[in-house]
């Protein structure tokens, strides 16, 4: 596709329930970033993949949040047990290749409210 | 936590008028990214800047990185209302993985 996508756009869900955001990145690009936003705030790195390796996931939360990406293309973040305080914007990004330099481009990103 | 310094934190102009958004960080910068985003919607690229003393331009705003790496700046001429939205600057810290640390953003109001 043209750019990076996101579904769904708006998720609510009750407390406890849990929840699957899903991140399609830009065709071929290796590297793929989960990033939370919280109202009023700079997104927060939540974890990376390189291709199909999860490579940092030190931004994770808790252990409540779960990310894959078994094939290297699409990644899906899991929020388990969901809580109020995991409202917030969950933006997803893609970059051609790793490292330094890399423009990284993001998706419209999920808003989840969880009631 | 926010790695960096925004500021201001918001930032009412009429249309037409020239305008600055400062991004400073205590640690060097490897790279500094300016994002721009609009309410309900994701990050829009807008320019990446790496070297000390480096300039950049794309039709009415201009980012700049000074000689010390760490504190850039975003100045649009002439603003117009789709300049609104909130700008946020990211910074690369060096890691070979390439996580970003925002600011926490910029919103921009131009009123005609």
């Amino acid at each position: 596709g043209a750019g990076v996508s996101q579904s769904p756009r708006y998720k609510v869900a009750k407390r406890g329930q849990d929840v699957a955001l899903r991140c399609d990145p830009i065709s071929g690009h290796v590297s793929l970033f989960w990033y939370q936003q919280a109202l009023g705030q700079g997104p927060e790195f939540l974890t990376y993949f390189q291709n199909e390796a999860q490579l940092d996931k030190s931004g994770l939360p808790s252990d409540r949040f779960f990310a894959e990406r078994p094939e290297g293309s699409v990644s899906t973040l899991k929020i388990q047990r969901t809580q109020q305080e995991d409202s917030a914007v969950y933006l997803c990004a893609s970059s051609l290749t790793s490292g330094i330099g890399e423009t990284q481009y993001f998706g419209p990103g999920t808003r989840l409210l969880v009631l | 936590s926010q790695e960096l310094e925004q500021s201001p934190q918001s930032l009412i102009v009429q249309e037409g008028k020239n305008l600055t958004i400062n991004c400073t960080s205590s640690k060097t910068l490897y790279g500094l990214y300016w994002y721009k985003q609009k309410y309900g919607e994701g990050l829009i690229f807008l320019m990446m800047l790496q070297k000390g003393g480096e300039e950049k331009s794309h039709e009415k705003i201009t980012a700049k990185l000074d000689e010390k790496k760490q504190q850039s700046s975003l100045h649009i001429t002439a603003s117009q209302p789709s300049h609104a939205g909130i700008y946020l600057c990211g910074a690369d810290r060096g890691s070979t993985l390439g996580r970003l640390y925002f600011g926490r953003g910029t919103q921009l109001t131009v009123w005609p």
